[in-house]
């Protein structure tokens, strides 16, 4: 079944890109919309933005500014990037499937175990 | 946006008790595009329900969903001691995609 990796850094500076990659293993990425949500300490989740196989995205309007969202068909493989963090920013980051193929309206399954990166100087 | 409001936030209740969690959206939720979720602690949320009433792969029948246009509601029926978890909603069709602010569901 398909498994979804996150990974990346785990400790950002203030003002500077958080970067993160979701690997997908199991499946293809085509047809399929990704997306990443975070979570902070203690908190609710808050979606981020997602991307279909081909490069179009959505953003949420409240990061919009700050979040790039990109995919690599060629080695399975979506990432993320999010500018100008704060402590703010810090969060548990997850990546996920929507589940139905081509369209963006789908549940979101399954998930990456989530990776935590901490903003901090 | 719409927004999703959880109540309660907190439920107590007992293994073998029936559970009732409410989702109310601030606008209608088209296409009954919501879902529910499961998260436990050091978890990745966990898909129960989608599409308002359908249970995905997995999930005990336990577990159903319900509602449409703006109220939906979660019922287990019968709580195992694994159920006790938080809960979220999600609604995912419009942008943004949003989540309910997650609701806890303890051992009384």
């Amino acid at each position: 079944q398909v498994q979804l990796q996150e990974s990346g850094p785990g400790l950002v500076k203030p003002s500077e890109t958080l970067s993160l990659t979701c690997t997908v293993s199991g499946g293809s990425i085509s047809s399929y919309y990704w997306s990443w949500i975070r979570q902070p300490p203690g908190k609710g989740l808050e979606w981020i933005g997602y991307i279909y196989y081909s490069g179009s995205t959505n953003y949420n309007p409240s990061l919009r500014s700050r979040v790039t969202i990109s995919v690599d068909t060629s080695k399975n493989q979506f990432s993320l990037k999010l500018s100008s963090v704060t402590a703010a920013d810090t969060a548990v980051y997850y990546c996920a499937r929507h589940n139905v193929q081509w369209l963006p309206g789908g549940a979101f399954d399954p998930w990456g175990q989530g990776t935590l990166v901490a903003v901090s100087s | 946006e719409i927004v999703l409001t959880q109540s309660p936030g907190t439920l107590s209740l007992s293994p073998g008790e029936r559970a009732t969690l409410s989702c109310r959206a601030s606008q209608t939720v088209s296409s009954s595009y919501l879902a529910w979720y499961q998260q436990k602690p050091g978890q990745a949320p966990r898909l129960l329900i989608q599409g308002a009433s359908s249970r995905a792969t997995g999930i005990p029948d336990r577990f159903s969903g319900s509602g449409s246009g703006t109220d939906f509601t979660l019922t287990i029926s019968r709580l195992e001691p694994e159920d006790f978890a938080v809960y979220y909603c999600q609604q995912y069709g419009s942008s943004p995609i949003t989540f309910g602010q997650g609701a806890r569901l303890e051992i009384k």
